[in-house]
């Protein structure tokens, strides 16, 4: 168990559908982050979080993907009308602000196959 | 955007060799951070470096940080079976969000 909890752990979906991760941080971790990790590729950024504030996006990331952390805790992120490239390891990581020489602690991911 | 290159991108040793792998970046980077993913897992901290020149030691791995402050390295003496995985260096400006190199897969045979 890393501290961070991601669920649920797997998730297989029709193309088309809907579906929405959960992360729960480390309570003490006000910074939140979302990669996406294909196989043989490093984690890529989607989005992260300070407190409930979304303060990056990244550039690539499609309209169809929407992240919340709406009190400052969890966070959720949705992908809508799911295409098979999205099929991927979603994971959240966590940071406290201000610890220099502290890295991320990532959760376990969410791995989304899409059918 | 920052973009951070690792080489080799696999990398295959017989139990005992030493390894090493390398990240390259195009601009300075303000530090580089170091993880391990093992088959199956999460990537895992291992250190950060920000001083030009930096040489850090955790008992078989050295990681050292470019004078320039544009190229990193992790170095494992004497491999073991357990250090199979792959391994990724990390580095973001002020405020952002880390940029993952794609990693360099490390195999090891006994």
């Amino acid at each position: 168990d890393t501290g961070v909890s991601q669920n649920p752990r797997h998730k297989i979906t029709k193309r088309g559908q809907n579906v929405t991760f959960r992360c729960d941080p480390i309570s003490e971790h006000n910074r939140l982050y979302w990669y996406r990790q294909t196989l043989g590729q490093g984690p890529e950024f989607l989005t992260y979080f300070q407190n409930e504030a979304q303060l990056e996006k990244s550039r690539l990331l499609s309209d169809r993907f929407s992240a919340e952390r709406p009190k400052g805790s969890f966070s959720t992120l949705e992908i809508q009308r799911t295409e098979q490239g999205d099929s991927a390891m979603y994971l959240c990581a966590t940071h406290p602000e201000g610890y220099t020489n502290y890295g991320y602690t990532f959760g376990s991911g969410t791995r989304l196959t899409v059918v | 955007g920052q973009q951070v290159m690792q080489i080799p991108q696999y990398q295959h040793v017989q139990e005992g060799e030493d390894f090493t792998t390398y990240c390259n970046s195009s601009t300075t980077l303000s530090n580089i951070q170091w993880y391990k993913q093992r088959p199956g897992g999460h990537p895992v901290f291992l250190i950060q470096l920000v001083k030009s020149g930096e040489v850090k030691k955790q008992k078989r791995l050295t990681f050292q940080f470019g004078e320039a402050k544009k190229n990193s390295s992790l170095h494992i003496t004497a491999t073991q079976t357990t250090d199979v995985g792959t391994y990724f260096c990390a580095a973001n400006q002020a405020g952002t969000a880390l940029i993952f190199g794609k990693g360099t897969t490390l195999s090891v045979s006994s």
